[in-house]
């Protein structure tokens, strides 16, 4: 059973535009959200995170979105450029319940995001 | 200067066999963790370990054992290799609080 799903397997934008990656989870007990970048033959990095008391996050281009009683999350980054085609995963975890993130992180399938020029 | 490095990048071997990766971080973080890719790139955790709890998914055979000689270095004990143990294996390690995990670069096992 996918406690978080990532519907789109790919995403293609234009240079400039923006990209919009949407991930969906299923678990209550989830408090904690994040994105990772990953590049072929390279472990996740670190993008931006958002907590369960926040609906949103920016950080430079890049901007999360939670919606709770939806049990949605987006990942917005504006403008789009070459340099962000990467496979895309958003993970999240119980970081209160399991007193600090111990039981580790629960990732969606990614999402590969082309950006054409 | 890398944060969380691991070795080999690349494992070879044959069905029954015993290896070992390694996983070093430099982070000064408490908490260190295993995850597996497989072949439909689910990342799951296998392990996560800090100097007072090993957290164990009830999913991961007990042919894999972690072990922690400090707090800097978690190891990946695999013992009679199986087919289905080919996979993408991430070491990653975390601060406290809600910092962001960070990932080694992966060792990629093929068992033929």
């Amino acid at each position: 059973d996918q406690q978080v799903k990532q519907n789109s397997p790919s995403l293609s934008v234009q240079e400039g535009r923006i990209s919009i990656l949407n991930c969906d989870y299923t678990n209550s007990m989830f408090d904690y959200f994040l994105w990772y970048k990953k590049y072929p033959a390279e472990g996740p990095t670190f993008l931006i995170s958002i907590s369960s008391i926040k609906d949103k996050n920016e950080d430079g281009r890049f901007t999360v979105f939670l919606n709770k009683s939806a049990k949605h999350l987006s990942l917005h980054i504006v403008p789009s450029q070459p340099g962000d085609s990467a496979v895309y995963f958003c993970a999240a975890t119980e970081l209160l319940y399991s007193g600090g993130g111990a039981d580790g992180l629960t990732f969606g399938k990614g999402t590969h995001l082309i950006i054409q020029p | 200067d890398t944060a969380v490095s691991q070795t080999p990048k690349y494992l070879v071997t044959q069905m029954g066999n015993d290896k070992s990766i390694k996983c070093e971080q430099n982070l000064g973080h408490d908490t260190m963790y295993w995850y597996k890719q497989d072949s439909k790139k689910f990342l799951k955790i296998m392990f996560s370990y800090n100097n007072k709890e090993l957290i164990i998914n009830e999913t991961v055979p007990n042919r894999f054992s972690p072990k922690s000689p400090d707090k800097a270095h978690l190891n990946l004990h695999i013992n009679s290799l199986e087919l289905g143990d080919s996979a993408v294996y991430f070491c990653a390690s975390k601060g406290q609080g809600d910092q962001p995990q960070h990932f080694g670069d992966g060792t990629r096992l093929s068992i033929l």
